[in-house]
């Protein structure tokens, strides 16, 4: 199976930081990537898709990049609502999908 | 837009099998855009993928699990389903039934179940 590695594992911010998670792969997977956000109680909710796509509705301050086996998620400006653990996703069609271990985002 | 609901006892004991259905309204389970999925979270950890399954009755498990999983579908009624069996106190954990696309990106989720294993 893939391994995904996803650091820090918690990370303390202002609103209005730039932040950014990062995710690895322990073989490359192209760019078979997906992000998603989670709140306390709740499902996890698609941020991005195809490791720099954003889904439809989501706030343009989310962006994703890398390619192969190096990924990041950037919140360019992060916002109240933002503080939730983000979790990184491969599906790479000869893998079973797995996910990173999450990044928890607090208010610092 | 699809929305998919969990139904299912929330206490199961151990070496007895958990059963989960989920329940797909907005679109119908037979479209050939979507797998179907179930994803488990156990309190304070990550997502763990449990197993996918198309409509045609194609599945695909976690290899973690496989020996115990069985995910079916139900077109008729627009369900899918997971049985779980020889539970242990790991496997309490919240339990999401999703929507894959294609790739395997999981684009609607369900509201997500707690099944606790004790006796």
């Amino acid at each position: 199976d893939i391994q995904m590695t996803q650091s820090p594992s918690t990370l303390s911010a202002s609103v209005g930081d730039r932040v950014t998670i990062t995710c690895r792969a322990s073989q490359s997977i192209s760019s078979w990537l997906a992000w998603y956000q989670q709140k306390p109680g709740k499902a996890p909710k698609l941020l991005i898709y195809k490791a720099s796509s954003l889904e439809s509705g989501v706030p343009s301050r989310f962006s994703g990049s890398g390619s192969g086996t190096e990924f990041t998620l950037t919140i360019s400006s992060l916002q109240p609502d933002d503080f939730a653990t983000y979790y990184c996703q491969q599906y790479n069609s000869y893998s079973p999908v797995t996910f990173g271990g999450g990044t928890k985002v607090e208010i610092k | 837009q699809l929305q998919l609901q969990e139904s299912g006892p929330g206490l199961v004991k151990p070496s007895e099998t958990l059963s989960l259905t989920c329940t797909v309204s907005g679109g119908s389970i037979s479209s050939s855009s979507y797998y179907w999925g179930w994803i488990r979270q156990p309190p304070g950890k990550g997502l763990e993928w449990i197993g996918s399954i198309y409509y045609s009755g194609s599945t695909y498990y976690n290899p973690s699990l496989k020996s115990r999983v069985t995910i079916s579908v139900d077109t008729s009624k627009n369900q899918f389903s997971l049985k779980l069996s020889s539970v242990t106190a790991a496997d309490t954990a919240v339990y999401y039934c999703a929507s894959l696309d294609t790739g395997g990106v999981c684009d609607y989720w369900g509201q997500g179940t707690l099944v606790t294993v004790s006796s």
